[in-house]
C-alpha cells in the first residue's frame, strides 16, 4: 500500500508556543489530506479536510485559528498548533487519499505533549 | 452519514477465526464499507473494503450481508500480532465524500 510519514513522532513543547507537525504521502499525490485526533482511550476524531492549493475545511467545533492547515504540494500538509495549551496534548493523525479516491492511508501519528 | 455498532471487544484464540460483526442499518445504497485497524499508538492501517459482495484479500475477507445492514470481518487465522482496535466505517457521501468518522471500534484479544 501507499506510504505516509509524518513527522514529528513526538514533541514536547512550552505551554504557549506554537507546534508544526507534517505529512507527506511518499510515493503518490495526494490532493486532500485528512487530520484526526486522538484522546487515550479515546477513537480518531477527524479534525479537517486539507485540500492541496485551497483552504482547509474544519468539522464543527475545531477552531481554524488554532489549528492552522497547509497544503501547499501535492506530497505535503502541514498542521500548525498555534499558542498550545496542555489540553491540546493529543495524539495527531494525518491521512492521505491514494490516486483512486478510495483508500485514506494512515500516518504512525505524531504524539504531542504541551507542559 | 451512516452511523456503525461494533461490541466494544472481543476475545479470540490464536490460530482461530476472529469474526469481527459491525451493524451499519442507516447505510445508503453507494456507500462502501471499510475496515481498519489500529495498534497501540500507531496510525489506523487499511485492511478492506467493499460495497456489497464479499470481499477477500490477503489480510482478511469482509462478508456484507444481502440487505447491506451489516457486516462481518474475518480474519482466518488470528495471531497475537492481530490483537488492536478494529474500525468499521461507512464512507460518507455527497459534501462529505471520502471523510472517514470514526466510531468506537471493537478491540481485539488475541490470546495464546
Amino acid at each position: 500500500g501507499a506510504v505516509v510519514s509524518q513527522h514529528p513522532s513526538r514533541v514536547i513543547c512550552k505551554s504557549g508556543t506554537s507546534v508544526k507537525i507534517e505529512c507527506r504521502s511518499l510515493d503518490f499525490q495526494a490532493t486532500t489530506m485528512f487530520w484526526y485526533r486522538q484522546f487515550p482511550k479515546q477513537s480518531l476524531m477527524l479534525m479537517a479536510t486539507s485540500n492541496e492549493g485551497s483552504k482547509a475545511t474544519y468539522e464543527q467545533g475545531v477552531e481554524k485559528d488554532k489549528f492552522l492547515i497547509n497544503h501547499a504540494s501535492l506530497t505535503l500538509s502541514t498542521l500548525t498548533v498555534t499558542s498550545a495549551h496542555p489540553e491540546d496534548s493529543s495524539f495527531y493523525i494525518c491521512s492521505a487519499r491514494d490516486w483512486g479516491g478510495n483508500i485514506q492511508y494512515f500516518g504512525a501519528g505524531t504524539r504531542l505533549s504541551v507542559l | 452519514d451512516a452511523k456503525t455498532t461494533q461490541p466494544p471487544s472481543m476475545d479470540c484464540a490464536e490460530g482461530r477465526a476472529a469474526n469481527l460483526p459491525c451493524n451499519h442499518s442507516t447505510i445508503s445504497g453507494n456507500e462502501y464499507v471499510y475496515w481498519y485497524r489500529q495498534i497501540h499508538s500507531q496510525g489506523p492501517q487499511y485492511i478492506i473494503h467493499g460495497l456489497k459482495n464479499n470481499e477477500t484479500n490477503e489480510m482478511a475477507s469482509l462478508i456484507i450481508t444481502e440487505d447491506r445492514k451489516s457486516s462481518t470481518l474475518i480474519l482466518p487465522h488470528a495471531t497475537l500480532r492481530d490483537t488492536a482496535v478494529y474500525y468499521c466505517i461507512v464512507r460518507s457521501q455527497g459534501y462529505n465524500f471520502n471523510k472517514f468518522y470514526f466510531g468506537s471500534g471493537t478491540k481485539l484479544n488475541v490470546k495464546p
